[in-house]
């Protein structure tokens, strides 16, 4: 079935730094890519998604491009802010077969941004 | 994109009872899902709401422990019953289509039990 891997956590930066936070996926067919963003107590937002391959999807001065060939959405962000401290979701939906309608979420990456 | 409004935001409640949680979207949808958060972990599916028939319940997750109703394209309420501190999580709905496109969250529901 479809997975979602993204890279161990949790992430600790000072402010402005450069961020990179990997998604790797696995799935059949060309599904598309979201991230996700929670801010403490609240829900998850839509940050940004790509649908097909060579996308780039960007919101708030993130980015990530859509790599078939990696099989990667990697999330980037050039100078991060103390307010960008939130957990990070990758998540890809299939349209077809038993994951119609459905995400897959990977574990999430905490982001600490320090003054 | 569609406005979702969860009731209640939070609540802490004894063993043994049950809670019921209610999702309202300011637009028709076609899908409507239920996803529980426990602490420190991602979203895991709970079910898909059907508007007129019954829930689609993902494996480990039962209609007895988590009935849901969708009586409209609007509205669908998850019930969390005979509660355990195990069930302390965070649920969450979302709403979406069946294509390509995203889902959108409400701001969840806390629930903790004692």
């Amino acid at each position: 079935g479809d997975s979602v891997t993204q890279m161990e956590g949790p992430v600790t930066l000072s402010e402005e730094a450069f961020l990179t936070i990997n998604c790797t996926y696995t799935a059949t067919g060309y599904p598309s890519l979201f991230w996700y963003v929670q801010y403490p107590g609240e829900g998850l937002q839509l940050l940004l998604k790509a649908t097909k391959a060579d996308d780039k999807g960007s919101n708030k001065g993130f980015e990530a491009t859509y790599r078939k060939e990696t099989t990667s959405f990697h999330l980037e962000k050039g100078s991060v802010q103390v307010s960008d401290s939130a957990v990070y979701f990758c998540a890809l939906k299939n349209a077809g077969g038993t994951s119609y309608g459905k995400l897959t979420f990977g574990q999430g990456t905490i982001l600490t941004v320090h003054p | 994109s569609a406005v979702i409004s969860q009731k209640p935001s939070r609540d802490i409640c004894q063993r043994g009872t049950s809670l019921t949680i209610q999702c309202q979207v300011d637009s028709q949808v076609t899908m409507m899902f239920w996803y529980r958060q426990q602490p420190g972990q991602s979203l895991t599916l709970i079910a898909t709401a059907n508007q007129g028939s019954e829930a689609t319940y993902e494996s480990g997750f039962v209609i007895d422990k988590f009935p849901i109703s969708r009586p409209n394209l609007t509205f669908s309420t998850l019930t969390v019953s005979n509660m355990s501190p195990e069930d302390s999580s965070i649920y969450l709905c979302s709403v979406g289509d069946s294509g390509l496109g995203p889902q959108h969250f409400g701001d969840g529901t806390r629930l903790s039990i004692l």
